[in-house]
């Protein structure tokens, strides 16, 4: 069974320095990644996904995320942090194929990310 | 492009009373998805619709829980009896067919049973 992990609760960092919110997962064959960003009282934006290809995926807001097989990891970056990157991250996962059980995604859950100024 | 609209955006019911939420999504999107978020946690799907089929209900709990989408556009979603773990954010999200990765989601219901 596919399955994600976010193994920090919180992650605080200082306006300007680069940040890192890890992620790894489980999964049979090739997964499917993603990460959406929750702000408070909204619902879940896509930030970006990785299906295939370059290891290294651009998504919005200036983050991207790296795609490392070996440690099945997923980590969300961004080199220079903003206040408003303050927000509830959320990463997942989906088995690749068709069928219904492969298309449900899987969520982790959460890292809240404080920026302070 | 509108996005996922959802109502009511909160709701406070007792115990035992019943509750529907609504969800319309996003114009030609034939997936509809309805997940519940606990507090501290990441959504988890209930049930996905394809068009007005179901196709995964496998964490619904069908004893209280239901949900529709008759018409293959907007959805909804009943809870009846409720129970105090019940309470959460309800949220809709659709898709493309062949994009089901990639899911645009409401803003949420709040739900609060006492």
């Amino acid at each position: 069974a596919q399955s994600v992990a976010q193994p920090e609760d919180q992650v605080n960092v200082a306006e300007g320095n680069p940040l890192t919110v890890k992620c790894t997962y489980s999964v049979s064959g090739n997964p499917y990644l993603f990460w959406y960003v929750q702000y408070p009282n909204r619902g879940l934006q896509f930030l970006l996904k990785y299906i295939t290809g370059d290891n290294l995926v651009k998504g919005s807001y200036g983050f991207e995320a790296e795609f490392n097989k070996s440690q099945t990891s997923f980590h969300l970056k961004k080199p220079s942090a903003l206040v408003s990157d303050s927000a509830l991250y959320f990463c997942a996962v989906r088995a690749p194929g068709v069928g219904s059980s492969a298309s449900k995604i899987i969520f982790g859950s959460g890292t809240r990310l404080s920026i302070r100024p | 492009e509108a996005g996922v609209a959802q109502s009511p955006r909160y709701k406070i019911i007792e115990k035992r009373q019943s509750v529907a939420f609504w969800c319309n999504p996003i114009s030609g999107h034939a997936t509809l998805y309805w997940y519940q978020q606990i507090l501290g946690q990441g959504p988890k799907l209930l049930i996905q619709f394809q068009n007005n089929g179901v196709v995964d209900d496998s964490q619904l709990p069908k004893d209280r829980f239901s949900a529709e989408r008759l018409k293959g556009v907007d959805s909804t979603l009943k809870i009846q009896p409720a129970k105090l773990e019940d309470s959460a954010v309800y949220l809709c999200a659709s898709s493309t067919r062949d994009r089901s990765y990639e899911q645009y989601f409401g803003p949420g219901t709040r739900l609060t049973v006492t």
